[in-house]
């Protein structure tokens, strides 16, 4: 149980494009989703946490109309990379967490590569 | 600040050696850790956290306070047991996970 997935697992998109990655928990009710990325090599940094029907809090340095978050339900949340350049290619992984997980568990989706050319 | 280092980017061993993970921790209050796993081409796992003081797969963490380390122990590696160990803190009412740089553990035959 407890299984996060994500769409697309992997997406090439040209500079200035935007791109959508869905995060979706398949069999239990996410109140939370994170959104994180992470560089070759390097840790995941968190980006934002998203509460069902609230606004997504950023996490420093996040710039907030560039990676839209919307948590519409208690199942999805996507994160748009707007106007994407290649510095943004980056791994990016959701995880959620809901009241069946208990308080602080977290469930990882298997990421999405994001290449921007 | 809230911090969680991980001194080593690669611990190599031989199996059935003995494997300790480092993991210290700053945090101002009473966090709650964590040890993810990430096995090759997998998605992060939860192998443990401090408050079940369980073993899994062999492996041991025990919050030490004074210290403020969460190290994780395994008494004789196995060749599977090659992954990127990931520790990681969170606290009461603090809504999200802050990760450690990562440790990447290789047991060789």
């Amino acid at each position: 149980g407890a299984v996060v997935s994500q769409h697309p697992s992997w997406v090439i998109c040209k500079s200035g494009t935007s791109v959508k990655i869905e995060c979706r928990s398949l069999d239990f009710q996410a109140t939370t989703m994170f959104w994180y990325r992470q560089f070759p090599k390097q840790s995941l940094m968190l980006m934002a946490t998203s509460n069902e029907g609230s606004k997504a809090t950023y996490e420093q340095g996040v710039e907030k109309d560039k990676f839209l978050i919307n948590h519409a339900s208690l199942t999805l949340s996507t994160l748009t990379v707007t106007s994407a350049h290649p510095e943004d290619s980056s791994f990016y992984i959701c995880s959620a967490r809901g009241s069946r997980t208990g308080s602080y568990e977290q469930y990882f989706g298997p990421g999405t590569r994001l290449t921007v050319t | 600040a809230q911090r969680v280092t991980q001194p080593e980017k690669l611990l190599s061993v031989f199996k059935g050696a003995p494997v300790e993970l480092k993991c210290n921790y700053s945090y101002s209050g009473s966090p709650e850790l964590f040890w993810y796993v990430q096995y090759s081409r997998q998605r992060l796992q939860l192998l443990l956290r401090h408050i079940s003081r369980e073993s899994i797969k062999g492996f041991t963490a025990d919050l030490n306070k004074g210290e403020t380390s969460f190290h994780l122990k395994k008494p004789f590696a196995q060749e599977e047991d090659s992954a990127m160990y990931y520790c990681a803190l969170s606290g009461r009412g603090y809504n999200k996970l802050i990760f450690g740089a990562g440790t990447r553990l290789a047991v060789h035959p």
